[in-house]
C-alpha cells in the first residue's frame, strides 16, 4: 500500500522568500504521480503540480517547482517570491500505476498549513 | 460547463437520519471518488468509480453506498447518520487518460 507523509504542520514564510513544503512517500510500484494540491480558506481544492516516477526533469508551474528526489522518496513543494494569497492548506498526494492503469486514485498526505506573513 | 457540482453545500442530520450527497460532472470523466475530509486528517477515500455500473470500496467505506448508473453521477449515500460522519465531503472526477483530479466545492456535514 502507499503512505504519503507529510511532517510539517505548519509553516511560516515572510513575503517575497521562497518556502519548501516537505513530502515523503512510499510505494513498492515503479510507475506512480505525485499531485500537490493547495486549500485556501474558501475550502475549494486546487491542482498545482504534478510530476509523474519517469519524469526526469522536476515539474515546474509558475513560481511552483516540485523538487522530486526518487531515490530519497521525497517530493517537496517550493513555492518562489510567496505572496499573502499563497496562505493556505498544502496537501501532497500519490497515484501509483500507469495513468490509465492500477490504483489511480490519489492519497494524501495529512497537508501542511502555509501563513505567509506582510 | 460547470466541472464538478455538489449538492448540497451544507447539511445538519439528526442521528439515524438518511439522506444522499449528490455529485455531478459534465466532462465525460469516466474516474470519480468520494472523499471526507477531517481536521488534521488529510482526505481519505471513502468509494471510488472507474466507470458506469463498476465502484469499489476505498479506506473508509463503512456507513456510506455508492452507485453509477450514468458516467455523470456519482451521489453518495449516508444509510444511517453518525455524529462520527460529521466532515467535509469532497467528489472528485478525472479523465482516463488524465492525471489531474477535479474537485468539486465539497459539502459540510454536520450530525448532531
Amino acid at each position: 500500500a502507499q503512505k504519503i507523509t507529510q511532517t510539517q504542520p505548519g509553516m511560516f514564510v515572510q513575503e517575497k522568500e521562497a518556502v519548501t513544503l516537505d513530502c515523503t512517500y512510499d510505494t513498492s510500484d515503479q510507475s506512480y504521480g505525485l499531485f500537490w494540491y493547495k486549500q485556501p480558506s474558501s475550502g475549494e481544492m486546487i491542482f498545482l503540480i504534478y510530476q509523474g516516477s519517469y519524469d526526469e526533469q522536476n515539474a515546474t508551474e509558475g513560481r511552483y517547482s516540485l523538487n522530486f528526489q526518487k531515490a530519497r522518496k521525497s517530493a517537496n513543494l517550493v513555492i518562489s517570491a510567496s505572496q499573502l494569497g499563497d496562505s493556505a492548506m498544502y496537501f501532497c498526494a500519490m497515484r501509483v500505476g500507469g495513468v490509465s492503469g492500477g490504483s489511480y486514485i490519489p492519497t494524501f498526505g495529512r497537508g501542511t498549513s502555509l501563513i505567509v506573513h506582510p | 460547463n460547470a466541472g464538478v457540482t455538489q449538492t448540497p453545500k451544507f447539511q445538519v442530520l439528526k442521528t439515524g437520519q438518511s439522506m444522499t450527497l449528490q455529485c455531478a460532472q459534465d466532462m465525460n470523466h469516466e474516474y470519480m471518488s468520494w472523499y471526507r475530509q477531517d481536521p488534521g486528517m488529510g482526505l481519505r477515500l471513502i468509494h471510488y468509480s472507474v466507470g458506469a455500473g463498476i465502484t469499489d470500496q476505498g479506506e473508509v467505506p463503512n456507513g456510506y453506498n455508492v452507485s453509477r448508473s450514468t458516467t455523470e453521477d456519482f451521489p453518495l449515500r449516508l444509510l444511517s447518520a453518525a455524529p462520527s460522519q460529521t466532515s467535509v465531503y469532497f467528489c472528485a472526477s478525472k479523465e482516463r487518460d488524465n492525471y489531474g483530479y477535479t474537485f468539486g466545492s465539497g459539502t459540510r456535514l454536520t450530525v448532531v
